[in-house]
This record gives C-alpha cells, structure tokens and sequence, in this order.
C-alpha cells in the first residue's frame, strides 16, 4: 500500500523568501505524485502533478516540485513566496490497480507568510 | 462554471439525525470520490465510484451510504449521525487512464454534529 509523509506540520515563511516543502512517499512501483493546496475555509485545488518524464515539473502560482527517485521524495518549491500563498498544502500518492484507484495524502502543512 | 459542485456548504445537525450532501461534476468523469478531513485536516478517501459502480469501500461504517443515480453524481446519505462524525467531506471526480488520473476536488461541506 503507498503511503505519504510531510516531515514539516508547520514553516513559517517571509514574504518574498523562498519556500521548500518536503514529502516522501512509499510506493512499490512509479508512482503518480501530486500537491495540492488548500486555502482557509476552501476546497482542495491542485498545484502540480508528476506521472511520468521529466522529474521537474512546473505547476500554477510559481511552484514547481522535483521528483527524486532514489530519495522517494517529490519536494514543492516557490522562490518567492506572496502573502496569499499561507495555507495548507497536501502531497499525495496515486496508484492503480484496474479500476482501483486511490489517491493517499500526507498529513499536511501549514505555511504561514509573516510580512 | 464550477466542476466539481457540493450543497450544502454548512451543514449543522443535532446527533441522530440523518442528513445527505450531494455532489455533481460537468467535468463527464467516469469516477467519483468521497473524502473526509478530520479535525486535524487528515483527508481519507471513504468511497470511490466508477460509472455508478462502487469501487471503494474504505472501511466506513455502514451508517454511510453513497448514492450514484448517475455518472455525474454522487450523494452521500449519513444515517444516525455521531459527534464523530464532524468534519468536512469532499467530493472529487477524476477520469480514470494514463495521465488523466488527476482529481478535481468540490469546495467541500463543512459537517457539524451536535
């Protein structure tokens, strides 16, 4: 079964600092890796996503996250981060099995931006 | 055009009670999901459905029944409702294939059970 770890429950952040969030995952096989965020009060909306080829992908709002294969980490990053970017961000893992497919989240973290 | 849809928004109920929360996508996905994020903002996937068919069935009691009249929705009935049971649940539709197993979550429905 795959599973998903956030080391960080919490970062605190300056405004137009940079920002790594880390996630590790355990899956036997290529897994299918996403982040999504979600804002206070607000539903899920989806950051970026790996399936396959190139390990660094870009997503909306300046982040983009690296695959590591061999380190079992799919990292978020933003080079600099903007007030609205302070809310919950979730990894998570895909995986299918025929007409099973189950997407398992990491616990979250939550990024506060202090001005 | 919103996607993914979910009513009620709030939902405040007294312990016992039944209630649903409905879910509709415009996105023409085969499958459905249910989520629930707890106090702690951990999301579980409860059910999933693929074209009206239950694929999923994490272990949620049975005082939990989703409803698929069709492909486009996906209700969730809560028979005998529990204070544990206060959280906020999500809806989410994805089409099943190689590079198309993204979810696309609802604004989800905040449920308070008192």
């Amino acid at each position: 079964a795959q599973s998903v770890t956030q080391p960080d429950i919490h970062i605190t952040v300056s405004e137009g600092a940079s920002l790594e969030l880390r996630c590790n995952y355990s899956y036997g096989a290529t897994p299918y890796l996403f982040w999504y965020v979600q804002s206070p009060g607000q539903g899920l909306q989806l950051l970026l996503k790996y399936f396959s080829g190139d390990t660094l992908v870009q997503g909306i709002k300046g982040f983009e996250a690296e695959f590591k294969r061999s380190q079992s980490s799919f990292n978020l990053r933003k080079p600099s981060v903007h007030w609205s970017d302070a809310a919950e961000y979730f990894c998570a893992v895909g995986a299918r099995r025929g007409n099973d497919y189950k997407l398992s989240f990491g616990a979250g973290t939550t990024v506060t931006v202090r001005a | 055009d919103t996607a993914v849809s979910q009513t009620p928004k709030y939902l405040v109920t007294q312990m016992g009670n039944d209630k649903s929360i409905k879910c509709e996508q415009n996105l023409g996905h085969d499958t459905m999901y249910w989520y629930k994020q707890d106090s702690k903002k951990f999301l579980k996937i409860m059910f999933s459905y693929n074209n009206k068919e239950l694929i999923i069935n994490e272990t949620v009691p049975n005082r939990f029944s989703p409803k698929s009249p069709d492909k486009a929705h996906l209700n969730l009935h809560i028979n005998s409702l529990e204070l544990g049971d206060s959280a906020v649940y999500f809806c989410a539709s994805s089409h099943p294939g190689q590079g198309l197993d993204t979810q696309y979550f609802g604004p989800g429905t905040r449920l308070t059970v008192l």
